[in-house]
């Protein structure tokens, strides 16, 4: 069973709703991560928070804001999305940035699946 | 910077081998295997540091050619279980951080 718990499991929203997507993980690890998947392609990495600061963005666009409470919580606040944004969206962490020579193991959850209407 | 993964998908019968290939077209680090179910998240297999270093479990293992920048993940005696999308993925320093980018992905069906 994955450690990494995410809700909820599926959404679906209308394009002028504001929704919010939760992970939380109390395995110790300082850095988290969204990923957001689209059918039969690879993850495609978001954002990186490292002790609770946002230390990337791979320029996202702004209808999706992520927000990391403490160190076991991250969300991804949701709001005017699009049809296109629909996917699988993954929750991570690993003990710390995975770095060149590191073995810090990503861990991911389950995922939230998004629909938007 | 994706790695690129092949074959892109490949079809077995139980109990054949397979060989998944991850080739980077800059400097490899490391190498991180995972495999994904349908609908499920990727799962950690394992992870490679050093150039030549080979690990495995059960059946399945890997091998890390940090000149030639790529890896290979090899299946052997494969099972039904063995079904799923396979990603290597690699860190990426940024300068100021680091992250895993995943390679392209390599489907993988094992049939009776």
């Amino acid at each position: 069973d994955t450690e990494v718990t995410q809700t909820p499991k599926h959404l679906v929203m209308g394009m002028t709703n504001k929704k919010s997507l939760k992970c939380e993980q109390h395995m110790g690890h300082r850095a988290m991560y969204w990923y957001k998947q689209k059918a039969k392609k690879p993850p495609e990495l978001m954002f990186v928070y490292s002790y609770e600061k946002l230390s990337i963005n791979e320029s996202v666009p702004s209808r999706f804001s992520p927000e990391c409470p403490n160190s076991s919580l991250l969300n991804l606040h949701l709001h005017a999305l699009q049809p296109e944004d629909s996917a699988l969206y993954l929750c991570a962490s690993s003990q710390r940035l995975p770095g060149h020579y590191s073995g810090n193991t990503i861990y991911f959850g389950e995922g939230s699946w998004l629909t938007v209407v | 910077q994706q790695p690129v993964q092949s074959p892109q998908a490949v079809i077995l019968r139980e109990g054949e081998d397979a060989v998944i290939n991850c080739s980077s077209s800059k400097a490899l680090y490391s190498v991180h295997w995972y495999r994904q179910k349908h609908g499920e998240a990727p799962i950690f297999l394992m992870i490679l540091l050093k150039g030549g270093e080979q690990k495995g479990h059960d059946k399945i293992s890997a091998s890390f050619n940090e000149k030639k920048q790529q890896s290979s993940l090899y299946l052997t005696a494969s099972q039904l279980s063995y079904s799923g999308t396979y990603f290597c993925g690699t860190a990426i320093n940024t300068g100021t951080a680091s992250k895993l980018t995943f390679g392209t992905g390599t489907r993988l069906q094992v049939t009776l």
